[in-house]
């Protein structure tokens, strides 16, 4: 079935500095892909998505670039703030719409 | 503005109590979901709806069932609480018209199971 495999963590950064959280997964066909993020005590918030290969998401200074040949989508982020510590998730979506998640990677930004 | 609302936030129940969950979404999406979160594991799908009376079992449903009366509802019930349902669960709903059609999640409901 379908699965996607990110990078567990947890990570820890300084603000300012370079972020990146890998991400593979394993589908039938061509599954969009998404990055959600958690805050503390909140629930899940799109952060950007992509539908077919090549497609680059972005979002917030966020991106991520939906490779087929590799079956990727990491996300990157080139200077992080304090206020980017959450809990990030990968996510493809099959066709019934159903979501198969990471196991999400917690993120800790150092001021 | 549309939103998807989940209660209670949190709750305490006892081993072998029923326990139902609300999700209540104002986005008229068709397509409702139940997930719950663990450490380790992500997100994963208990129970999910197409339409007003369809229901299907994720990759985690024993235990659990819901019902779909109406569009905007899909409660989610316990039939009998264990302590290896203590966790977050989260409700999302998203439309059904194909494409890149985004879900949206509820708060989160944080059961814990004594």
């Amino acid at each position: 079935g379908d699965s996607v495999t990110q990078m567990e963590g947890p990570v820890t950064l300084s603000e300012e500095a370079f972020l990146t959280i890998n991400c593979t997964y394993t589908a039938t066909g061509y599954p969009s892909l998404f990055w959600y993020v958690q805050y503390p005590g909140e629930g899940l918030q799109l952060l950007l998505k992509a539908t077919k290969a090549d497609d680059k998401g972005s979002n917030k200074g966020f991106e991520a670039t939906y490779r087929k040949e590799t079956t990727s989508f990491h996300l990157e982020k080139g200077s992080v703030q304090v206020s980017d510590s959450a809990v990030y998730f990968c996510a493809l979506k099959n066709p019934d719409y159903k979501l198969s998640f990471g196991a999400g990677t917690t993120v800790t930004v150092r001021a | 503005d549309a939103e998807i609302t989940q209660s209670p936030r949190h709750k305490i129940t006892e081993t072998g109590r029923q326990v139902t969950l609300a999700c209540h979404q104002t986005w008229n999406h068709n397509n409702m979901f139940w997930y719950r979160q663990d450490l380790g594991h992500g997100l994963r799908l208990i129970h999910y709806s197409y339409g007003v009376h369809d229901t299907n079992k994720g990759e985690v449903s024993d235990g659990y069932s819901v019902s779909r009366s109406n569009t905007e509802d899909l409660p989610l019930t316990l039939e009998s609480a264990a302590s290896s349902q203590t966790s977050v669960y989260f409700c999302a709903s998203s439309e059904s018209t194909g494409g890149v059609a985004e879900a949206f999640f509820g708060q989160g409901t944080r059961l814990t199971v004594v």
